[in-house]
């Protein structure tokens, strides 16, 4: 069964640009959740989708943004990118309690 | 708001060493616990899952023990090997996860 895929694994980008980050989850996993992580912040929760709906949503501003399509596959957003917006985004599926976590997306914002 | 807090920050030990990472959280009222592994710029890999209701799991030579009442977890490593060295978080699932800032575990041959 493959496992939870993050594309692309690595980003530069400059401020200002706008970044697309991808998430397709185990086959069969409805619920995707995004996660930002920073050594100064650590994990901190972005924003969950469950059947293409937003279910819950972390306190992070509204050049954060994402959505889930009907295959579950999920996109998050950054518009207006700061240096601060560099990090490792992680994505995570499940079904049901357990949590399962891609290889993330590194991005650097230059 | 939720908390979670990890102890050690860092723990350096030889191999062949039993080992006890800490979790502690603020709120009981939550769904379950997980304990992850992550290596450098890498992602999580899910070690332990710990239902609300449950009081421990083990899985070869981890066990992860739950007290609710308490908030407490802990992640009992056994006869600890160099691969072993990994960040270890624990993460608190309520209506989303809340992770400790993870206990950096360095096993020396």
């Amino acid at each position: 069964k493959a496992g939870v895929t993050q594309t692309p694994r690595y980003l530069i980008k400059t401020r200002g640009q706008q970044v697309t980050l991808s998430c397709s989850p185990i086959s069969g996993h409805r619920s995707v959740s995004w996660y930002q992580q920073t050594p100064g912040q650590g994990l901190q929760f972005l924003f969950e989708y469950f059947s293409e709906t937003q279910r819950n949503k972390g306190n992070f501003p509204g050049r954060f943004s994402g959505r889930q399509f009907s295959n579950s596959r999920s996109e998050m957003n950054v518009s207006t990118l700061e240096l601060g917006d560099s990090a490792l985004y992680l994505c995570a599926s499940s079904f049901g309690s357990e949590a399962f976590f891609g290889q993330g997306t590194r991005l650097t914002v230059v | 708001k939720q908390e979670v807090t990890q102890i050690p920050a860092a723990l350096s030990v030889p191999e062949g060493e039993n080992l006890v990472l800490n979790c502690s959280f603020t709120d009981s009222a939550i769904y379950n616990l997980q304990w992850f592994r992550q290596d450098p710029g890498k992602g999580l890999t899910s070690l332990l899952l710990i239902q609300s209701s449950q009081r421990e799991q083990t899985s070869g030579r981890l066990n992860a023990s739950l007290d609710k009442s308490s908030g407490r977890s802990t992640l009992y490593i056994a006869a600890s090997q160099p691969g072993d060295s990994a960040t270890y978080l624990c993460a608190v699932n309520g209506n989303q996860f809340y992770f400790g800032t993870g206990t950096s575990l360095t096993v020396i041959p």
